[in-house]
């Protein structure tokens, strides 16, 4: 299947700083990406939707502010939580679909421990 | 998207099929069922999808019972790697949004 990768795989930073999270589709174009997060023992909730060139699309209770999302070229889409708290901590997810394809594929996650 | 529902959880012996459920009695007819499994710490890998018939790959088959109200995954082999959460998801596959939202899921573990 297709890959896509996340950099990097962990971060710890401290609690109001800002981290920049990387999502990129290696072998194929991806015109849409998903952002998810994902807490202990819990499923993956979905933050936000990204398509190339234009604004994300923000789920309900999901800060725009907070969460800057940029998919700024079809193979790289980026999350930025700025100003983190420890309540962020969280492994964060991304996916991504190819230009008429029907399945999604999955990044490998990237946890974040804020201090 | 059409809820689901799954078992939380179930064990399985090595070696032996694997037969997970799957609910999703208010499906719509443009609605495909997705199966998603994801094993500790790492992002979710697809399995397989489909929209009414049965369908098989290398990893698994997908049943589909004919009112398209519930489905099966079956490993035909189940080994100690498959542990993992098994997602049962039904979407539309269309050319915007095509989202995909995760429910529980069934966490599925395999025993020597």
């Amino acid at each position: 299947g297709a890959v896509v990768s996340q950099h990097p795989s962990w971060v710890i930073c401290k609690s109001g700083t800002s981290v920049k999270i990387e999502c990129r589709s290696l072998d194929f174009q991806a015109t849409t990406m998903f952002w998810y997060r994902q807490f202990p023992k819990q499923s993956l909730m979905l933050m936000a939707t990204s398509n190339e060139g234009s604004k994300a699309t923000y789920e309900q209770g999901v800060e725009k502010d907070k969460f800057l999302i940029n998919h700024a070229s079809l193979t790289l889409s980026t999350l930025t939580v700025t100003s983190a708290h420890p309540e962020d901590s969280s492994f964060y997810i991304c996916s991504a679909r190819a230009r008429g394809a029907g399945e999604l594929f999955f990044g490998e996650g990237s946890r974040l421990t804020v201090l | 998207d059409a809820k689901t529902t799954q078992p939380t959880s179930m064990d399985c012996a090595e070696g032996r099929a694997a037969n997970l459920p799957c609910n999703h009695s208010t499906i719509s007819g443009n609605e495909y069922v997705y199966w998603y499994r994801q094993i500790h710490s790492q992002g979710p890998q697809y399995i397989i999808h489909g929209l009414k018939n049965n369908e098989t790959n290398e990893m698994a088959s997908l049943i589909i019972t004919e009112d398209r109200k519930s489905s099966t995954l079956i490993l035909p082999h189940a080994t100690l790697r498959d542990t993992a959460v098994y997602y049962c998801i039904v979407r539309v596959a269309t050319a915007a949004g095509n989202k995909l939202t995760f429910g529980g899921g069934t966490r599925v573990l395999v025993k020597p």
